[in-house]
């Protein structure tokens, strides 16, 4: 199962909106609702951001925001802050393999 | 607030076995699914596989054959084990739990992760 296709980085400045892509197939992203971004800083553990494709854990801002359109789906923040800046990786239930399969990861770099 | 605790040898020598175990503290082991991620260095996020506290496991299909992920609920603890380890194996290991939030299972709880390097 190859991973799902994300821009190797996004920068954005301070108070703008980005938005990180996240491709796969009919048989992962588009087939299903089940798509989930993480957020990991340097040297942390990923944190659960986004869930069911638009829905966030209680505790994760507003800024933060996940859409799906056919086989891609998006992760939007908006308000850019410097706390953002962080790898950002989205992952799908897939029909082909036991296991979710996951992005290939973005770098957000806020300018 | 319940917490998740990687621990084992940092470095594994090729051929020889990486051991890993996962404590779980402040909260049931039961009820939930138990993973293991890996992260090469420089490189993004990798299954291994999970198991529930029932003892069922799903393994990823490129590890399966050198793989084994076990639990022992009376030490609220679930541990992996890979044999034959090669230097593409070195990597940091993350225990996550797995979560039923809305319509599926997800990644909510990470231990904050162990690099473990296959070198002799």
């Amino acid at each position: 199962q190859s991973a799902l296709t994300q821009p190797a980085s996004v920068s954005g400045s301070p108070g703008q909106s980005i938005t990180i892509s996240c491709t796969g197939t009919s048989s992962d992203v588009g087939g299903y609702n089940y798509v989930s971004w993480y957020q990991q800083h340097p040297g942390k553990a990923p944190k659960l951001m986004i869930y069911d494709v638009s829905n966030r854990p209680s505790g994760v801002s507003n800024r933060f925001s996940g859409s799906k359109s056919g086989n891609t789906a998006s992760l939007t923040i908006s308000g850019l802050q410097a706390e953002d800046e962080a790898d950002y990786y989205c992952s799908s239930y897939t029909s082909t393999t036991i296991l979710d399969v996951f992005g290939t990861g973005t770098k957000v770099t806020v300018l | 607030q319940v917490q998740l605790q990687e621990s084992g040898p940092g470095l594994v020598k090729p051929s020889e076995t990486l051991s890993l175990t996962c404590t779980v503290s402040g909260g049931s082991i039961t009820g939930y699914f138990w993973s293991w991620i890996r992260q090469p260095p420089g490189k993004g996020l990798e299954w291994i596989g999970f198991i529930f506290d029932s003892g069922s496991t799903n393994y990823s299909p490129s590890l399966k054959s050198r793989l084994t992920i076990s639990l022992d609920t009376s030490k609220n603890q679930f541990s992996l084990k890979l044999t034959s380890v090669t230097a593409a194996d070195t990597a940091v290991y993350y225990c996550a739990r797995r979560l039923n939030w809305g319509s599926y299972w997800y990644l909510d709880l990470w231990g904050r992760g162990t690099l473990v390097t296959v070198s002799s």
